[in-house]
């Protein structure tokens, strides 16, 4: 069974910083293209971030709104993605899912973390 | 940017009825169009892929249908089950995603 599990969440201050987590099981982990979506609270859905596998030197993608401000990465060994947000601001404010794809599409979700930027 | 339009942003209806949601893209996105159904406290599910592909595991009742800028999510007999938001999501540049449609229950 495919399993992701967002960590790492809660309520920072703007211009503060956050790493989130998210543990996976029961797919390939190494092959896989992994993403970060965030729904904010008017529940709108938006793409945030990419890494791509070993055989693509781990290339990385962002949305422009946190280009600069976001990074992403991964760890093979623990089949683990991994979302640093620097200089939080309180648009931040929203749900990140991990997520990855299957037929180019989004198919295997987390349950979600709740990040609050707020002072 | 491709930008996605779906209407209605709020749709009302019985058990039984057929349930039409759009979508509209701000450019021509071929076939590369996703419906998701998101329940409440959940993350969102694929229902639909490359438009017109029905997902593994999802009722038959659910279809999919358009291309270029145009598309059409059908349930084609509402079920009490089915009552959620449902997205559009597009891959064909990067990725947007839709404002949502609230499907409730009459």
């Amino acid at each position: 069974e495919v399993q992701l599990v967002e960590t790492g969440g809660g309520l920072v201050q703007p211009g503060k910083s956050l790493k989130l987590t998210c543990a996976t099981s029961g797919f390939t982990f190494n092959t896989a293209w992994m993403h970060w979506v965030r729904q904010s609270p008017d529940k709108r859905l938006e793409w945030i971030a990419r890494i791509k596998d070993k055989s693509k030197n781990y290339a990385t993608d962002y949305v422009e709104s946190v280009k600069g401000r976001f990074t992403i990465s991964r760890d093979d060994s623990k089949s683990g993605v991994y979302l640093q947000m620097n200089s939080l601001k309180e648009e931040d404010t929203a749900t990140y899912y991990c997520t990855t794809i299957r037929n180019y599409w989004f198919v295997y979700w987390g349950q979600g973390t709740l990040v609050t930027v707020s002072s | 940017d491709i930008q996605m339009t779906q209407s209605p942003s709020f749709l009302s209806a019985s058990v039984g009825d057929r349930v039409t949601l759009s979508c509209k893209a701000s450019q021509n996105i071929n076939k590369y169009l996703a419906w998701y159904q998101q329940k409440l406290g959940e993350a969102p599910k694929l229902l639909i892929y490359n438009a017109n592909s029905l997902q593994t595991g999802i009722p038959s009742r659910f279809s999919g249908s358009g291309s270029g800028t145009d598309f059409t999510l059908t349930i084609s007999s509402l079920q009490p089950e089915d009552v959620a938001t449902y997205f559009c999501l597009q891959h064909n540049s990067w990725y947007t995603f839709g404002a949502g449609t609230k499907l409730e229950l009459k």
